[in-house]
């Protein structure tokens, strides 16, 4: 299967552990996206990497949320001293950077649960 | 202040018949817009988009209109199949020249087919 894989699918952690997520998006894809899903809401965009530079940063991401792409392909989501309201789906998508719009494809998610 | 809004939480549709989804959005500098359809515990899956340089765009049985001085989208599926019961989100990106990548989902809208 050449989608987007995310891994774990599950994580659970205690309140103030650091936990990380990773992403490999589908293979000729040069922009990669992360996004976070609470119960009810649609998915809210949270960082933007164009190959290896992270272009875009929402208000959503705290201090305690980093992301990487080292190289351009994989990425990791890294969220440090997690807290409750950090319990959610996180959503890593990509697509092909082009002349017009493209559409992202995502990954199954990785759902958090801070206990 | 939510730019995209999708005002049904939920749709009923029996088998066979059209269901219409509806999105409006607030924030004019939107050029491209999409419809995912999400299954629980999946990710978005990417259903159809259209610019807004156009205002129907067609792919098998999913019709996406666009009416900008409306400021609003729809989605139709005809005839609608038990196998589309899923959350729809609609979501819009500013792509033009410089603009940003990401992507602004609404809530979504829970389609029910009914056999």
């Amino acid at each position: 299967d050449t989608g987007v894989s995310q891994d774990p699918r599950h994580k659970i952690t205690k309140r103030g552990q650091n936990v990380t997520f990773r992403c490999d998006p589908i293979s000729e894809h040069n922009r990669l996206y992360w996004y976070r899903q609470t119960l009810g809401q649609g998915p809210e965009f949270l960082t933007y990497f164009q190959n290896e530079a992270q272009l875009e940063k929402s208000r959503l991401l705290s201090d305690r949320f980093s992301a990487e792409r080292p190289k351009g392909s994989f990425s990791t989501l890294e969220i440090q001293r997690t807290e409750q309201g950090d319990s959610a789906m996180y959503l890593c998508a990509s697509s092909l950077a082009g002349t017009g719009n493209t559409e992202a494809f995502f990954g199954q998610g990785t759902r958090l649960t801070v206990v | 202040d939510q730019q995209v809004k999708q005002n049904s939480p939920s749709l009923s549709v029996q088998e066979g018949r059209i269901s219409i989804l509806n999105c409006d959005y607030t924030n004019s500098m939107f050029d491209y817009f999409l419809w995912y359809k999400k299954y629980p515990a999946e990710g978005p899956t990417f259903l159809i988009s259209i610019s807004s340089i156009k205002d129907k765009n067609e792919d098998g049985r999913f019709t996406v209109f666009l009416n900008k001085s409306a400021k609003h989208l729809s989605l139709h599926i005809v005839p609608s199949q038990p196998g589309d019961s899923a959350v729809y989100f609609c979501a819009a990106s500013a792509n033009s020249g410089a603009g940003s990548y990401q992507l602004t989902f609404g809530k979504g809208t829970k389609l029910s087919v009914i056999p």
